[in-house]
Order: C-alpha cells, then sequence, then structure tokens
C-alpha cells in the first residue's frame, strides 16, 4: 500500500518561502509509471494544481500557470521523498496543500494516493 | 486557456439518482476523473478513464464522457454522499481541475 506523508510548517510570512516535504513508503519516486504532484485546496479556487515532477529515464518537471514563476518541485532519491517549494508567497497562498500521486497514463490523470493535507497559512 | 467548467451546488434526495457535469476542450483528448471531497479529509479517486472505478469505490458511483462533457452519476444516493466533487483531466501543459460542485444529500 502506498502512503504518503507530509511535513512543514502551518505559518509562513508573507514574501518568504514556503516549502514542504512528501515521503513515500509503498513506491519509489523515480519511478517510471508515477508522476509526483503537489496539489492545493482553498474555499475561493477549489482543486488547485500546482505541479510535478517524474522521472522517465531522467528528471521532468511541470508547472501550473498561476504559480510557474516562483515554484519548484524536486525530488530526493536517497530520502524517496519530493519536496514543493513555493517563494515569494502572500495571503492569497493560504490553503490546504496535499502531495499526490499520478498513476494514470497518457489519456487519464488519476491521483489514487494522496497525503493527508497541511494547512499553511501566510500570514505575519 | 483550457479549463473544466462544473455545475453549481447540487442537491439530491435520499436515495435518488444525481448527475454531475464537467465541461473543458480537454476532454476531446482526455478522460475525466473524478473526486470526493469531505472536509478535514484528503480527495478519493472515485472515477477513472473511460469508466473505471478504483476497488472498495461503491457501484452506485459511475462515469460517462461525450465530446466535451464528462458526467458522473450516483445511483441511489446515500447520506454519506454528501460532499464536494470534483472532475480533472490532463492537458497539453499539466492538469485541470473542475471548480467542484457541492452535493447536498436531503
Amino acid at each position: 500500500q502506498v502512503r504518503l506523508q507530509q511535513s512543514g510548517p502551518g505559518l509562513v510570512k508573507p514574501s518568504q518561502t514556503l516549502s514542504l516535504t512528501c515521503a513515500i513508503s509503498g513506491d519509489t519516486v523515480s519511478s517510471n509509471s508515477a508522476a509526483w504532484n503537489w496539489i492545493r485546496q482553498s474555499p475561493s479556487r477549489g482543486l488547485e494544481w500546482l505541479g510535478r515532477t517524474y522521472y522517465r529515464s531522467k528528471w521532468f518537471n511541470d508547472y501550473g500557470v498561476s504559480v510557474k514563476s516562483r515554484i519548484a518541485i524536486t525530488a530526493d532519491t536517497s530520502k524517496n521523498h519530493f519536496a514543493l517549494q513555493l517563494q515569494s508567497v502572500t495571503p492569497d497562498d493560504t490553503a490546504v496543500y496535499y502531495c499526490a500521486r499520478d498513476q494514470g497514463d497518457i489519456w487519464t490523470s488519476k491521483f489514487d494516493f494522496w497525503g493527508q493535507g497541511l494547512h499553511v497559512t501566510v500570514s505575519s | 486557456s483550457s479549463e473544466l467548467t462544473q455545475d453549481p451546488p447540487v442537491s439530491v434526495a435520499l436515495g435518488q439518482t444525481v448527475r454531475i457535469t464537467c465541461q473543458g476542450d480537454s476532454l476531446k483528448t482526455y478522460y475525466a476523473s473524478w473526486y470526493q471531497h469531505k472536509p478535514g479529509q484528503a480527495p478519493v479517486l472515485l472515477m477513472f478513464g473511460k469508466n473505471n472505478r478504483p476497488s472498495g469505490i461503491p457501484g452506485r458511483f459511475s462515469g460517462s464522457n461525450s465530446g466535451i462533457t464528462a458526467s458522473l452519476t450516483i445511483t441511489g444516493a446515500q447520506a454519506e454522499d454528501e460532499a464536494d466533487y470534483y472532475c480533472n483531466s490532463r492537458d497539453t501543459s499539466g492538469i485541470l481541475f473542475g471548480g467542484g460542485t457541492k452535493l447536498t444529500v436531503l
């Protein structure tokens, strides 16, 4: 059974960097069939896809348009985890952040396992 | 830019059938998946691909696709089905989510 365990601070000051990690058990971050994603949820936006990292003979990253200029997602194979860094945060980045595995194919996105979610508040 | 549009909040009487729709140009190329999201919990995958249900998801949930519209149907809604429902799909540059539909079971 795959398990995703999230960690990170619940409070970040405006203009600083939000950093979260997602530890994977039951699968590997360098899997050739999975992509590892960050998604957030807020009352105003619903679920919003932030980006992903995945390995297909080399590492790839894709990011959502709304955060593309200030996001980075990295994988650490030695720790079997992946991380989110979101720079220059504002109160609008306050949300519940989830990591999730996409085990779909080229036609279907399938988020079959999710982390527990972390509520992050951006406030001074 | 691509987007997925979902229905406004809907309600259904206990035991009745409800259909929730999701529209978007990405659905011409890609299949929709559906998720159930309850407060304080992680979203749960309900349907994916042509009409596939993960193990453990009740048979009262089903999906369909036609052109740019995907639908999730709950046949015989139960009280525990009250939740927010989201569709998602791939698009050319990443992943899209619909805005969500809040379902109330009366």
